[in-house]
């Protein structure tokens, strides 16, 4: 069936160290990926893509990773800091240039401890 | 901010009664998306509209019924409403007629039902 699911509800990293977060999804015909970060309160916010052709994009401070072999989508985060605490979600397309919906995963809790 | 609005921002009301939820998308933005945001469900994609148009749809029950109209601007009809309809309802916009990548969304409309 169509699911993203997150291999952890929560993750919990000291200030300065690099968190990852790890997403798995089942649809093989999923053609885009995105990451967003959600606070208490607020919408979900984009913060990088990634399409079935790549197996890595980087952005500012975050990588992501696709592996498509094994269905298998990571978020890296570089120096995590206070702010990056909060909930972050994988997404996936399908059916890119067709009006495909986003099916989101349950999503990770970051915690960060100064 | 994502420049996406949404009102009213909180909505209280009874079982059995309807309310409309209203979405104002980026400036140039076509591509109007709506999900519902619930505890047990996590992010759930409703339905999205292109340029005035239905595009796709995902779980939204037949209860609830969305439109987008010439200014672009969308509006997101509940009705005979629930005590499991309580949620966070987002709406998201694109500049693109898929399921674009970039789906900025606005701050959502948390409902009650009593």
């Amino acid at each position: 069936g169509e699911s993203v699911g997150l291999h952890l509800p929560t993750l919990s990293v000291q200030e300065g160290d690099n968190s990852i977060i790890n997403c798995a999804y089942s649809n093989s015909a999923s053609d885009y990926f995105i990451w967003y970060k959600q606070e208490s309160g607020k919408g979900p916010q984009f913060i990088i893509d990634i399409r079935s052709n790549m197996d890595k994009r980087q952005g500012q401070r975050v990588t992501v990773l696709l592996n498509k072999t094994v269905k298998h989508l990571s978020l890296q985060i570089a120096a995590t800091q206070p702010g990056d605490s909060a909930v972050y979600f994988c997404a996936e397309i399908l059916g890119y240039n067709q009006g495909g919906k986003l099916i989101f995963g349950q999503g990770t809790e970051l915690s960060v401890k100064p | 901010d994502s420049g996406v609005t949404q009102t009213p921002k909180h909505l209280i009301t009874a079982t059995g009664q309807r309310v409309t939820l209203r979405c104002s998308p980026r400036s140039g933005d076509l591509s109007v998306y709506w999900y519902q945001q619930s505890l047990d469900q996590g992010l759930q994609f409703l339905i999205q509209y292109y340029n005035g148009e239905e595009r796709a749809k995902g779980n939204i029950l037949e209860r609830f019924s969305a439109q987008q109209f010439p200014d672009l601007h969308s509006e997101l009809n509940l009705s005979s409403l629930e005590l499991g309809d309580s949620a966070l309802y987002f709406c998201a916009s694109s500049s693109y007629s898929g399921g674009a990548p970039t789906q900025y969304f606005g701050p959502g409309t948390r409902l009650t039902v009593l």
